[in-house]
């Protein structure tokens, strides 16, 4: 079963508008770390902001919010006023505790360009 | 500079000779692991290494052999590559815990002909 859902099409955003990338999850451990990356054209990952499964406030970094609703087993993306910079593909990853494993579980992505 | 270093970046071979994708890091990192990405599908796991001598499969390990001799390296190895093995591959490394960021190479593409 897929653990990371992001069912968005590929996405044009005005710049400095807002965009939100939806994600949704699947666990059934009370523990759990969630994580966003971006990959611009040029292929590397980028890390962009993390959300633990405790923690009360959602997550925020710069121009990155994390918009996390852990009873629907949701962790979308807010970037606010978005830059040409922006565009890139965004994955969403979570993290579970399987004994020795600190695998990432990645969603497929979702694809945003920005337009000026 | 902390850092994931792959090499080659590039890489276009003939089915069945056998290549190794070299993935270093600086850090002291624990834990190593290589990804291939595809269209569509995201990264998957191939194979991950918990300490030096420590490997276990992935959920995509068909195909792939690994080793960790030493902290920093975790080379992934195509002992008769495939053109199903065409793709685009990332070593990460992090420290173990559920909050660690997993820092990633840039990337190696490959394609099997």
């Amino acid at each position: 079963a897929q653990k990371i859902t992001q069912t968005q099409p590929g996405m044009f955003v005005q710049e400095k508008e807002a965009v939100t990338l939806d994600c949704t999850y699947d666990t059934s451990d009370p523990s759990y770390g969630l994580f966003w990356y971006k990959q611009p054209s040029s292929g590397e990952m980028i890390f962009l902001i993390y959300q633990g499964s405790y923690d009360q406030q959602n997550a925020t970094e710069g121009r990155y919010s994390l918009n996390f609703q852990k009873a629907r087993k949701s962790a979308n993306l807010v970037i606010s006023a978005s830059q040409l910079g922006d565009s890139a593909m965004y994955f969403c990853a979570m993290r579970e505790p399987y004994y020795g494993n600190n695998r990432l579980a990645f969603g497929k992505g979702n694809q945003v360009v920005v337009i000026p | 500079e902390a850092q994931v270093t792959q090499n080659p970046r590039y890489l276009i071979t003939v089915t069945g000779k056998k290549l190794t994708v070299t993935c270093s890091q600086n850090m002291n990192h624990e834990y190593m692991s290589w990804y291939r990405q595809d269209p569509g599908l995201g990264l998957r796991q191939i194979y991950y290494s918990m300490n030096v001598e420590v490997t276990d499969k992935g959920d995509v390990p068909e195909g792939y052999k690994v080793s960790r001799k030493e902290k920093r390296n975790f080379p992934l190895i195509l002992e008769s590559p495939s053109p199903n093995q065409t793709s685009l591959y990332f070593c990460a490394s992090s420290l173990q815990g559920l909050d660690t960021e997993a820092f990633f190479g840039q990337g190696t593409r490959l394609t099997v002909v």
